[in-house]
């Protein structure tokens, strides 16, 4: 399988927790993005990468997220101290610049903080 | 305040029926990607649309990007069990520098569309 993977699928922690989510994109795309969708809603922006250079980051990216790329390659995005409101699917995507906006998404973790 | 309003929010039809639901915006966006989404995965692209007036189509979806750039319809013909998902426009916009594209995307909140057998 060639598309973008995400790893944990579901995530059930307490409140007060550190998490840490896993993105693999595909293989030869440079552009890495996350993204948060709760029920109701289309997925929110938080962040992207070009190779390891982290280019934007989202007001919805509070200082208890962050996210790296250290290699260019596969992303964490790490949420310190998870509130209730943290709970949300997280979604990663890629693209191969120069066509960016072509965002393939892979299959979310499902993020639940009791 | 979305950027991007999709509309209707619910579409519940007959298998065999037409329809069509649309993507609006006051801004112009360098292009418009339209994704359908099942329950607890992630988005899959449909169709990329780049060119004011472009009308693309895929089987029985036809999309269409609006001449100025600020909106888009989906229409699908015949609309079959299969259909049934979550529609999602997305729009990328233009950056400061003349060509250039920001990486994000802004999403509408979808077109939840279910079609009965």
């Amino acid at each position: 399988d060639t598309g973008v993977s995400q790893d944990p699928r579901h995530k059930i922690t307490k409140r007060g927790q550190n998490v840490t989510f896993r993105c693999d994109p595909i293989s030869e795309h440079n552009r890495l993005y996350w993204y948060r969708q709760t029920l109701g809603q289309g997925p929110e922006f938080l962040t992207y990468f070009q190779n390891e250079a982290q280019l934007e980051k989202s007001r919805l990216l509070s200082d208890r997220f962050s996210a790296e790329r250290p290699k260019g390659s596969f992303s964490t995005l790490e949420i310190q101290r998870t509130e209730q409101g943290d709970s949300a699917m997280y979604l990663c995507a890629s693209s191969l610049p120069p066509r960016v906006n072509e965002q393939f998404f892979g299959p979310g973790t499902r993020l639940t903080v009791l | 305040t979305q950027l991007l309003e999709q509309s209707p929010q619910f579409l519940s039809i007959q298998e065999g029926e037409n329809l069509t639901v649309y993507c609006n915006s006051s801004s112009v966006f360098s292009s418009l990607q339209w994704y359908r989404q099942e329950p607890g995965e992630g988005p899959v692209l449909l169709v990329t649309v780049v060119t004011g007036g472009e009308v693309k189509k895929l089987k029985r979806l036809t999309f269409q990007f609006g001449d100025a750039r600020k909106d888009s319809s989906l229409h699908i013909t015949a609309a079959q069990p299969g259909d049934t998902g979550l529609y999602l426009c997305a729009g990328g916009v233009l950056g400061q520098d003349r060509g250039s594209t920001l990486g994000r995307l802004y999403f509408g909140r979808g077109t939840q569309l279910t079609v009965w057998p």
